[in-house]
């Protein structure tokens, strides 16, 4: 156990539907990141907070959104769901000064049908 | 931006046997290259990481070598078990104090332990 939440464990939804994600980082850790994780892929780095500020953004498609609220955990919003968002969503946290291992939450599983 | 490649994409070993991964990366200040192992359905759990002011990093069957002039970096297990049968993934990073930094991984391995 990292010490990374995340609920929903499983989500399944339509298209066109918006769901949200949500993550708890560890005790003390500042930063959160959220990578997506499609069959047989790597890790896509989507976005990445520190201390309640977007500090970095990868492959992140408009119609996600996220953010990171006072007491540090973080929702990722994904609206007009398609059937290509189908995938693994991670949530990973670390702690900053150095050393800045990141650690990964369970994932939740979005099944859009 | 950081860049970084893996090989091999699959890496089939016998039980026993010696499984090398190697990751090159882009980015000559990157300063930080942690290795994750992904179990099917799993979070990515790291198992070893190396800083750059360090060569070589070992923990029981595991090591990590680094390359700074080449800009590569390895992973190596010896004594492979089933239980390491799994998806392994470098990443790269250039951590600042102060600051937090993203991770840039590789494409993954799938190693698969034969009896």
């Amino acid at each position: 156990d990292s010490g990374v939440t995340q609920t929903p464990k499983h989500l399944i939804t339509a298209t066109g539907q918006r769901v949200t994600l949500r993550c708890s980082p560890r005790s003390g850790d500042l930063s959160v990141y959220w990578y997506q994780q499609s069959l047989d892929q790597g890790l896509q780095f989507l976005i990445q907070y520190y201390n309640g500020e977007e500090r970095a953004k990868g492959n992140i498609l408009e119609r996600f959104s996220a953010q990171q609220f006072p007491d540090l955990h973080s929702e990722l919003n994904l609206s007009s769901l398609e059937l290509g968002d189908s995938a693994l969503y991670f949530c990973a946290s670390s702690r900053s000064p150095p050393p800045d291992t990141q650690y990964f939450g369970p994932g939740t599983r979005l099944t859009v049908l | 931006g950081e860049n970084v490649e893996q090989h091999p994409s699959t890496l089939s070993v016998q039980e026993g046997d010696s499984a090398v991964i190697k990751c090159t990366y882009s980015d000559s200040a990157s300063n930080y290259f942690p290795w994750y192992k992904q179990e099917l359905g799993k979070r990515p759990q790291l198992i070893i990481d190396i800083r750059s002011n360090v060569g070589e990093k070992k923990d029981q069957r595991i090591a990590v070598t680094l390359n700074k002039t080449a800009k590569h970096f390895s992973l190596h297990i010896t004594e492979t078990q089933p239980e390491d049968s799994a998806v392994y993934f470098c990443a790269a990073s250039r951590l600042v104090p102060g600051t937090a930094s993203k991770l840039t991984f590789g494409t993954g391995t799938r190693l698969q332990v034969t009896l």
